[in-house]
């Protein structure tokens, strides 16, 4: 079975562009999860979907970050427009349910942002 | 204060020394914890799973959780250099859906 998709795997902007992260779940989990990692800030949640509805964006940084689910099997992370300190490494995760069977989360392999 | 603390290291160890990982928590409703792993340029993925205080063993892998002190440890008995890799520790109040991860300790054994 394909594992969490994201692309794209590397993304290099200049600042003031608009930014678009994609994710493909694993199909059949209908939870999705994006995170963002820095060396600084470790990994933090910034937004989770349940059955394609946004539950918790409380991690959104601020309102040039966006995120949409708009079926199952894809989710959008947007930042419009980006800066400098947006560069990080960004994940998205999904489990099954609505809550990960022993705390399991499936990560893909992150999206690596630098915004010059 | 962050919710979870974990020291980022970098912690560097010979080949099959014990390797202790620790993370202190100030949240008291967190009943699940879990140790995840990253390899370089890869996703976390996870190592092991606790609920509530105790331990918890696999293979050369014992989690120990002391909700009293709210503190975890990960224990790595004789280490390999494939164990190379950061180590994020995680937790969760009920219904276990909002992780909330440690900074992450970034490992590397020497042959």
């Amino acid at each position: 079975d394909a594992g969490v998709i994201q692309s794209p795997r590397h993304e290099v902007t200049e600042m003031g562009q608009e930014v678009t992260l994609r994710c493909k779940p694993i199909s059949g989990h209908n939870s999705l999860f994006w995170y963002r990692q820095t060396m600084m800030r470790g990994l933090e949640l910034l937004i989770y979907f349940n059955n394609n509805v946004p539950i918790d964006d409380s991690g959104m940084p601020e309102d040039r970050f966006s995120a949409k689910m708009p079926n199952a099997s894809f989710s959008t992370l947007k930042i419009q427009p980006s800066e400098p300190r947006d560069s990080a490494v960004y994940f998205c995760a999904s489990i099954p349910g609505l809550a990960g069977v022993k705390g399991e989360q499936f990560f893909g392999p992150g999206t690596r942002l630098t915004v010059l | 204060q962050k919710e979870v603390e974990q020291d980022p290291g970098p912690l560097s160890v010979p080949e099959g020394a014990i390797v202790s990982l620790n993370c202190t928590y100030s949240n008291s409703a967190f009943q699940y914890f879990m140790w995840y792993r990253q390899y370089s340029r890869k996703g976390p993925e996870l190592l092991m799973y606790t609920y509530s205080s105790g331990n918890k063993e696999d293979g050369r892998f014992t989690a120990q959780v002391d909700k009293s002190s709210k503190y975890i440890s990960l224990f790595i008995r004789d280490s390999q250099p494939s164990d190379s890799a950061t180590y994020l520790c995680a937790m969760s109040g009920r219904g276990a859906q909002k992780l909330v991860f440690g900074q992450g300790t970034r490992l590397t054994i020497n042959p």
